[in-house]
């Protein structure tokens, strides 16, 4: 079947480092995507991954390893506003995105 | 300002009734998608269109239909309500199919008792 895991809640400090981890299992595979979700708000892009290694976007950088069906998404310089849900989903061989249920992310000052 | 409505934003239904949601976009994109989003599950996709015309149904397509008469709207109908469809319905669009980054409404809260 078709599955993706990521962690349902993560803590972390303003200014710090964090990195959601995502791991997928999907019939066919094309790319990786990491949403951010505010509370009571729609999904917005943040990243693509297709290819094995990082993609760096400002303080946001996304990592893929196709091999090993994992990708994380690290967050860098932490700020209060970070604080909401990050969406992993797959690409699958019909081009449909399968979505992890979500990491909510708590920023503490 | 270019991007994508969705009306209601939110809805309170009894069980049996009909009801539509709607959703447009004006950025000319050829594929849409409605998901529904519970809580503690991922997005799952209802039924999605790869252009006018044409849509086909994704995970959990039972109890509502859709429509493409033309590129910029999307209509997702409830035949008949029911409690299990509370839930937060949001419509995305994409330039090509699935592996194109999608562009979320804002989303309707509907509430089925």
């Amino acid at each position: 079947g078709q599955n993706i895991d990521q962690p349902t809640e993560m803590t972390a400090t303003e200014g710090a480092i964090v990195q959601i981890n995502c791991t997928y299992q999907t019939s066919g595979f094309n790319g990786l995507f990491w949403y951010q979700q505010h509370a009571g708000e729609a999904p917005t892009f943040l990243s693509y991954n297709v290819l094995d290694g990082l993609e760096e976007k400002g303080r946001f950088s996304s990592f893929l390893s196709r091999s090993k069906g994992y990708s994380y998404l690290l967050l860098k310089e932490l700020q209060m506003k970070d604080s909401a849900s990050y969406l992993c989903a797959a690409g699958d061989s019909n081009y449909q995105l399968i979505w992890g249920a979500g990491t909510k992310l708590i920023i503490k000052p | 300002i270019a991007g994508i409505t969705q009306a209601p934003t939110s809805q309170i239904l009894a069980a049996g009734r009909r009801m539509t949601l709607r959703c447009t976009q004006d950025m000319r994109h050829n594929a849409m998608y409605w998901y529904r989003q519970d809580l503690g599950l991922g997005l799952r996709l209802i039924h999605y269109s790869n252009t006018a015309g044409t849509t086909g149904k994704g995970e959990v397509p039972d109890g509502y239909s859709v429509s493409r008469a033309n590129t910029d709207d999307f209509p997702l109908t409830l035949a008949s309500a029911v409690p299990s469809q509370t839930s937060v319905y949001f419509c995305a669009s994409s330039e090509g199919l699935g592996a194109d980054t999608q562009y979320f409404g804002p989303g309707t809260r509907l509430t089925v008792l």
